[in-house]
């Protein structure tokens, strides 16, 4: 069975600066997606980056980066300059690759930035 | 592009009423994907629906079902409410090619309060 841990359960960092967010998974399958979204107190999921296990070169999207180390079998998220609006819950997902597979999520990190 | 909405946004019902929660996906895309949050459970999923068929279910009990209509959209259903069914829930769109690129996108939720 697949499986996401997310080890932080909450993090701070000063505006402007950079942060990571971790994530490990795991899985037997070589064919997977792995998935990040922010979920502000609003409630509502953003679909912020996608890697894709195949994928040679690690995703960005604006300030946001994705640190994939295949063999570790972590997808570290990197906000880069950070914002008092990245003030959100963070999740980590993964699909695997065989057919209609749902989508498992982490427990999320909280991450507060700080003015 | 209008995103994922859901209906009703905030729901008060009370133990042993039966409560129905709407989700429109985005236009084009074909899969449905229901979720319940809790904070002691996290992001659980409930099922998946393509072209008006369940593809997925996750561990829920039987008071829990679904359906999608033939223009996408898609319903849950939820009997004989109890007070743990107390959650965010959250419904998720994507084209349902079934890969593992798949992206989901989500609507803002549906927060059900149950006295």
């Amino acid at each position: 069975a697949q499986k996401i841990t997310q080890t932080q359960p909450g993090m701070f960092v000063q505006e402007k600066e950079a942060v990571t967010l971790d994530c490990t998974y795991d899985t037997s399958d070589q064919s997977y997606g792995l998935f990040w979204y922010k979920q502000p107190s609003s409630g509502e999921m953003i679909f912020l980056i996608y890697q894709g296990s195949y994928d040679e070169q690690n995703a960005t999207e604006g300030r946001y980066s994705l640190n994939f180390q295949k063999a570790r079998k972590s997808a570290n998220l990197v906000i880069s300059a950070s914002q008092l609006g990245d003030s959100a819950m963070y999740f980590c997902a993964m699909r695997e690759g065989h057919n209609n597979n749902d989508m498992r999520f982490g427990a999320g990190t909280r991450l507060t930035v700080k003015p | 592009k209008a995103g994922v909405t859901q209906t009703p946004r905030y729901l008060i019902k009370t133990r042993g009423q039966q409560v129905t929660l709407s989700c429109s996906p985005i236009s084009g895309h074909r899969s449905v994907s229901w979720y319940q949050q809790t904070p002691g459970q996290g992001l659980q999923f409930l099922f998946e629906y393509f072209s008006e068929t369940q593809r997925n279910k996750g561990n829920f009990p039987g008071r829990f079902s679904g359906r999608q209509f033939s223009n996408s959209r898609s319903e849950m259903n939820v009997s004989t409410l109890e007070l743990g069914d107390s959650a965010l829930y959250l419904c998720a769109s994507s084209f349902g090619t079934g890969g593992f690129a798949d992206t989901q996108y989500f609507g803002p939720g549906t927060r059900l309060t149950v006295l």
